[in-house]
Formats: C-alpha cells, sequence, structure tokens
C-alpha cells in the first residue's frame, strides 16, 4: 500500500500570500493519479484537482497542482479568506483500497 | 443536481451491527463505481469500501475485511454498507462518493455524501 506524506502539517499564511502543500507518497504513483481535496469544519471533502494537475469542476484558476512519481506539489497564489481550511491529498494509481494523506491544516497567521 | 444521502448511522454497542444506505439521484448511477469514505472525529480521511457497477467486484481496506459487506441496488439507485461485528475504532462520519469519470481507474472523487455519523460505544 502506498503511504502518503503531507508537508506541512500546518502552514500559516495571510489572504494574498501563496501557498505550497507538499504530498510525497513512498513509492512511485501510477500515471500521476494523484488528487487534492479541500475540506472545511462540518463540511464533506471537496475535490481540487485530480491526475496530479487537472482542476475540477468550478475550481479558481488560483489553485494549481503539478509533480509526477513520488512528489506532488498543491499550489495557492493569492490566498482568499475562504482558502483557510484542511487539505488532503489521495493516490489511486495502485489497486485499491486507495490511500490518503494526513493533511495539511492551512490557517490564517 | 447530483445528490447523495447517506442514512443509518447512529449509536451502537462494541459488537454490534449497522446497516448504511446511501441513495443517489442525478446522474446515471449504473455507470459508475460507487464508494465508502470515512473519517475518525478529529482525523482524517480513510478509503474504506467501493464496488464497480454491477456489483461484481468489490474492495475493502484491510481494516474492514470480513466484517463489512459493500453491495447496491441498482434499481433503487442506492449503494449499502453492511458494518458488522463494530468496534470503537470504527467510530467516525462516513461518506459514499462517486468518482469523475466511469472507469475503474478514474477513483478521485468529485460527489460526496453530506456524511453520516456512525458511533460505536457501550
Amino acid at each position: 500500500e502506498i503511504v502518503l506524506t503531507q508537508s506541512p502539517g500546518t502552514l500559516s499564511l495571510s489572504p494574498g500570500e501563496r501557498a505550497t502543500l507538499s504530498c510525497r507518497a513512498s513509492q512511485s504513483v501510477s500515471n500521476s493519479y494523484l488528487a487534492w481535496y479541500q475540506q472545511k469544519p462540518g463540511q464533506a471533502p471537496r475535490l481540487l484537482m485530480y491526475g496530479a494537475s487537472n482542476r475540477a469542476t468550478g475550481i479558481p484558476d488560483r489553485f494549481s497542482g503539478s509533480g509526477s512519481g513520488t512528489d506532488f506539489t498543491l499550489t495557492i497564489t493569492r490566498l482568499e479568506p475562504e482558502d483557510f481550511a484542511v487539505y488532503y491529498c489521495q493516490q489511486y494509481g495502485s489497486s485499491p483500497p486507495y490511500s490518503f494523506g494526513q493533511g495539511t491544516k492551512l490557517e490564517i497567521k | 443536481e447530483v445528490q447523495l444521502v447517506e442514512s443509518g448511522g447512529g449509536l451502537v454497542q462494541p459488537g454490534g451491527s449497522l446497516r448504511l444506505s446511501c441513495a443517489v439521484s442525478g446522474f446515471t448511477f449504473t455507470n459508475y463505481w460507487m464508494t465508502w469514505i470515512r473519517q475518525a472525529p478529529g482525523k482524517g480521511l480513510e478509503w474504506v469500501a467501493n464496488m464497480n457497477q454491477d456489483g461484481s467486484e468489490k474492495c475493502y481496506v484491510d481494516s474492514v475485511k470480513g466484517r463489512f459487506t459493500v453491495s447496491r441496488d441498482n434499481a433503487k439507485s442506492s449503494l449499502y454498507l453492511q458494518m458488522n461485528s463494530l468496534r470503537a475504532e470504527d467510530t467516525a462520519v462516513y461518506y459514499c462518493a462517486r468518482a469523475v469519470g466511469v472507469s475503474r481507474y478514474s477513483a478521485s472523487y468529485l460527489y460526496w455524501g453530506q456524511g453520516i455519523l456512525v458511533t460505536v460505544s457501550s
């Protein structure tokens, strides 16, 4: 099973700043089958990116994803107040069960 | 509008059973793999189980194998999770989810239910 490690655990930034979130896999993720989700308290997760770099429907272009193999990045340029949340990566490149990272909390500085 | 609505959660004693349901609408249910994902209180997401379009393929995370059974009723556009021999560590919000696409390889989850809480405690 592929283990995903997200860093940092908590990221403290101000609105308008740039956020860079990392997701490292214990082995290569086939076909860059890596997704990113945003979750706010009391809500279901929301898909942001799939296939490492494809934005899901309705996701603003300040969100971008990159990476391949074992290293992936979610970048949020010009943070908006509504972007402060917990972010998870998930791999689906191997046979199930699929795995999630432990999450990065993006908090207002 | 795509909707996934879970039901059947609640408080159950250790060793007990519970059956979760997920009723879907707004898309052709028979075209998609369906998945259960859970989240323990204050913790991260854990993939639990999935099932293919006709129910012939299922997969489970090791921690629930032999205790949980995923099923579906395509005539009712519903997904189920039968949970037996429940343990305290099964306490979580359970989500049903649908992937972006119809392929088995399309396992990023675009649509989620609101989640249903299962509490296992004496």
